[in-house]
């Protein structure tokens, strides 16, 4: 059973255009949502991250928004470049325990130059 | 500062065979994960140590699989014998006490023919 669900499976994007990329989770105990983005031959790089306290959370080109009674959040690249071109991972944990991260199945990003 | 090492890159065996999974964390790091991702798929908890000793195993498949980390430092997880279905890419992260985010390795990915 998949706990957080993500989508779409790939997505290409045309260089300067928004990239959304979308996750959902079903345990409400869950009070930790990162972003992993990975380049290909390397592991998954912490990207950004957000609390479920906050709906929106900005570092530079990049904003997760958040929405809890939905138990959904999504991860949009304002100005996509192509040096973004990675798959990127949702994730959901628990503070207490974070060892209990559960993935998405990541999204392929190709941005088109 | 060296980040998370993982030996070998990749490893090809047959059906049968054993295999030994190299990771170094991060110096410093008593958190040590080990993660698989089949193709395509979610990246899937496997366990957790704090130092030397297992936190949370729930995720290892079988007992095919042994991991262990003598001294609190490097990690092996051993699959013996290796199954088709064990094929996939095995991540390594670790991370400082009471610190969010995971770093992760490169990867191995194994190939069970």
């Amino acid at each position: 059973q998949q706990q957080v669900k993500q989508s779409p499976q790939s997505l290409i994007v045309q260089k300067g255009g928004i990239s959304i990329i979308n996750c959902a989770y079903e345990n409400t105990a869950f009070d930790y949502f990162p972003w992993y983005q990975q380049f290909p031959g390397k592991g998954p790089a912490l990207l950004i991250a957000i609390r479920p306290d906050v709906s929106e959370k900005k570092e530079g080109r990049f904003t997760i928004s958040f929405n809890k009674s939905a138990k959904q959040f999504s991860l949009h690249i304002m100005d996509s470049q192509p040096g973004d071109s990675a798959t990127y991972f949702c994730a959901a944990a628990l503070l207490y325990n974070n060892n209990d991260m559960r993935f998405g199945a990541g999204t392929r990003l190709t941005v088109k130059p | 500062e060296a980040g998370v090492t993982q030996f070998p890159s990749h490893s090809v065996i047959e059906k049968g065979q054993t295999v030994t999974l190299r990771c170094d964390p991060i110096s410093g790091h008593d958190n040590l994960y080990w993660y698989r991702r089949v193709m395509g798929k979610e990246i899937k908890f496997l366990l957790h140590f704090v130092k030397e000793s297992k936190q949370d195993e729930s995720g290892m498949p079988n007992n095919r699989f042994l991991a262990e980390r003598t001294g609190g430092t490097y990690s092996t997880l051993k699959v013996q014998p290796a199954e088709l279905e064990d094929s996939g890419v095995y991540f390594c992260a670790s991370s400082q006490p009471n610190r969010l985010g995971q770093y992760f390795g490169p990867g191995t990915r194994l190939t069970v023919t």
